[in-house]
């Protein structure tokens, strides 16, 4: 299994580009979330999504758009870049097991610079 | 208001004791788990250990346990014998609610493990 993968790993936009990043995982799990890191701020979320069909707002989601394609893959799109989108951005799915057991898998992330 | 605070940015630890590292969370559901994940310099989040709302008893992984103390909405780290690789970022997670609903993360304390 490759578990969460991420692509591009690295990018260079100018400001107002657009660009997709895409997040597959292969472990059948029905959550998936994208989440940006910046510096002494921790992981902020996006956008994440329960099931296939649906995605719900986080905390950060205003300047970015997601689409739930099917299970295995979550795209999320910046339309207009900015500098302050300038992050590493990680892509993760969740299962729950059981009520006692309930896991979260990384992806490798994405470091964007938007110049 | 934040919704998981972990109050030390930073903390230097001699090898092989053993290291506490805080987290508070503020919900008022009565659902919700806990997540600990590691961030070595090379970047990846890394998994560690989760505790869900109706666990009695604090979960345990290999090193690592979580104190958790529910009546304190406290959900501490506890690393046993530090080694050297466990220099690293520590981010302390909740998922409030229900099981596909988002995670969310505090801004992490920086472990450094002296020999």
């Amino acid at each position: 299994n490759a578990g969460v993968t991420q692509t591009p790993k690295f990018q260079v936009l100018k400001t107002g580009q657009s660009m997709t990043l895409q997040c597959a995982q292969d472990m059948n799990h029905n959550s998936m979330y994208w989440y940006r890191q910046d510096p002494g701020m921790g992981l902020r979320l996006i956008y994440y999504s329960a099931s296939e069909g649906t995605t719900d707002k986080g905390e950060v989601p205003n300047g970015y758009n997601v689409s739930r394609l099917n299970k295995r893959e979550f795209s999320l799109r910046l339309e207009s870049a900015a500098p302050s989108q300038t992050s590493v951005y990680f892509c993760a799915s969740s299962v729950l097991y059981t009520s006692s057991q309930e896991t979260q898998y990384f992806g490798p992330g994405t470091r964007l610079l938007v110049l | 208001a934040q919704k998981i605070t972990q109050t030390q940015p930073g903390m230097f630890v001699q090898e092989k004791e053993a290291v506490t590292l805080d987290c508070t969370y503020d919900t008022s559901d009565q659902s919700y788990g806990l997540f600990w994940y590691k961030q070595p310099s090379s970047g990846e989040m890394i998994f560690l250990i989760y505790q869900g709302s109706y666990d009695e008893q604090n979960a345990t992984e290999g090193r690592y346990s979580l104190n958790f103390q529910k009546a304190r909405k406290s959900a501490n780290l506890v690393i046993s014998a530090s080694q050297l690789g466990d220099s690293a970022m520590y981010f302390c997670a909740m998922r409030e609610g229900r099981a596909d609903d988002k995670i969310i993360f505090g801004k992490g304390t920086r472990l450094h493990i002296l020999p």
